[in-house]
């Protein structure tokens, strides 16, 4: 079946570790994205990406890094200058076409908690 | 500023009595809106959007959202709950600001009373 297959589903981290979250989807959408989730808040963006080779910033880009070295992969690297990682992590695809940001499809999560 | 607002924390509802899930949004141009659920430790689920045409959208599960340009509104309604409908809702839209993302309102929990 298609979908977006995120991994670990648990992960605990020491402070001053960096974790990479890995995201892939069998769906060949062109975009992907990462969210992170904290309670009260919402989901808020980290980075995107519409095409392979190229990704750009979302709102709280710090202390993150990505890649998108192939269309079905978007890994998020949680780096040791992130203050606060413990959250639960999200990705997600869409289709990427037409005027506007289409349907996003999301994988099951990531629950990272720093120890 | 542009933004997606979820003016209610939680929402409460009695089994069988109809519900509403307020959304409100500030967005230049025309906006392309959308509601998500989520249970415990899962992923987002889509539900419906609102792209053009018919101000009132019918979705996944019986639920459906009205479209209201003049209260900038996207409210999601379901004519009569379920206890297996307690989840958390997410509205969420394209902002037009060249950034072909989505962004979230706050979330709100829905409970429906056996």
């Amino acid at each position: 079946d298609g979908g977006i297959t995120q991994s670990p589903k648990y992960l605990f981290r020491k402070e001053g570790q960096n974790v990479t979250l890995s995201c892939e989807q069998n769906l060949n959408h062109d975009a992907m994205y990462w969210y992170r989730q904290d309670p009260g808040q919402g989901l808020r963006l980290i980075y995107y990406s519409q095409i392979v080779n190229d990704f750009q910033k979302g709102d709280i880009a710090e202390g993150y890094s990505v890649s998108r070295e192939k269309k079905e992969s978007f890994p998020l690297t949680v780096t040791s200058a992130q203050k606060n990682p413990t959250a639960f992590y999200l990705c997600a695809s869409s289709a990427g076409q037409g005027a506007g940001t289409g349907e996003l499809f999301f994988g099951e999560g990531s629950r990272l908690t720093v120890l | 500023a542009q933004s997606v607002a979820q003016p209610e924390d939680q929402v409460n509802v009695a089994e069988g009595n109809p519900l509403t899930v307020k959304c409100t949004y500030s967005v230049s141009g025309n906006p392309y809106l959308f509601w998500y659920v989520q249970y415990p430790n899962r992923g987002l689920q889509f539900l419906l959007k609102y792209i053009t045409g018919d101000n009132l959208v019918k979705g996944s599960y019986g639920f459906e959202a009205e479209f209201n340009k003049s209260q900038t509104s996207f409210h999601l309604k379901k004519p009569s709950a379920l206890v297996s409908d307690s989840a958390l809702y997410f509205c969420a839209a394209d902002l037009n600001t060249g950034r072909r993302a989505l962004t979230f309102g706050s979330g709100t929990r829905l409970q429906v009373q056996p």
